[in-house]
């Protein structure tokens, strides 16, 4: 009940093209869905986030799609550039009662130029 | 800037032989974790503090260890380092459930340990 689940493992996508990665999760009392963005050697970084009321989050390239019924969200990278190329994390928390983010496997993206 | 660091970037150390990593912030957060990373996984956290009460997660090893200080600093300790314990080991920071809305993990860029 704790998981969320994300896939594809890894994504190569040309330059311009849309990328798309999708997590899936069961319990329902998470309130809180980041995505975090890691290059090679870095932390990772807060890249865009969702709460569960809203169905979805545009921020510039980046956007969360929310599907309450399904438990499901992903993101969606418009114009993907080769600067985007890192691995994506998406995540889930209760806010009232953890501080544990349940993160993703995790999503080696790579744009071709 | 306000930010998470973390001290050293590399450590090497040798089997065996006690380790500690360091954070600090800027931020002014409640909240200090400890994740440990290793190559292709998602992070893994292995404790975190609100405020001074400390919270261990149940499958983290006897052989971490870690202090908080103070607001600003906390330590992570790694008694007797194994092989397995080689590792990107990552501090975040965050603001208690309170912030709501506002809520954000801030990862620092993390300390490569490696064990020889």
């Amino acid at each position: 009940q704790q998981q969320v689940k994300q896939s594809p493992q890894s994504l190569i996508v040309q330059k311009g093209g849309i990328s798309i990665i999708n997590c899936a999760y069961e319990n329902t009392a998470f309130d809180y869905f980041p995505w975090y963005q890691q290059f090679p050697g870095k932390g990772p970084a807060l890249l865009i986030a969702i709460r569960p009321d809203v169905s979805e989050k545009k921020e510039g390239r980046f956007t969360i799609s929310f599907n309450k019924s399904a438990k499901q969200f992903s993101l969606h990278i418009m114009d993907s550039q080769p600067g985007d190329s890192a691995t994506y994390f998406c995540a889930a928390l209760r806010m009232d009662s953890s501080y544990k983010l349940i993160f993703g496997s995790g999503t080696r993206l790579l744009v071709r130029p | 800037d306000a930010m998470v660091i973390q001290n050293p970037r590399y450590q090497v150390t040798q089997f065996g032989k006690p380790v500690t990593l360091s954070c600090s912030q800027t931020l002014n957060h409640n909240v200090m974790y400890w994740y440990q990373q290793k190559s292709s996984q998602a992070p893994k956290l292995l404790f975190h503090y609100y405020d001074k009460d400390f919270n261990n997660e149940a499958d983290t090893p006897d052989n971490f260890q870690s202090r908080r200080p103070n607001t600003s600093f906390c330590f992570l300790d790694i008694r007797s380092p194994g092989l397995g314990d080689a590792a990107m080991y990552l501090c975040a920071t965050s603001r208690g459930p309170e912030a709501g809305e506002s809520y954000e993990q801030y990862f620092g860029p993390g300390t490569r340990l490696t064990v020889t």
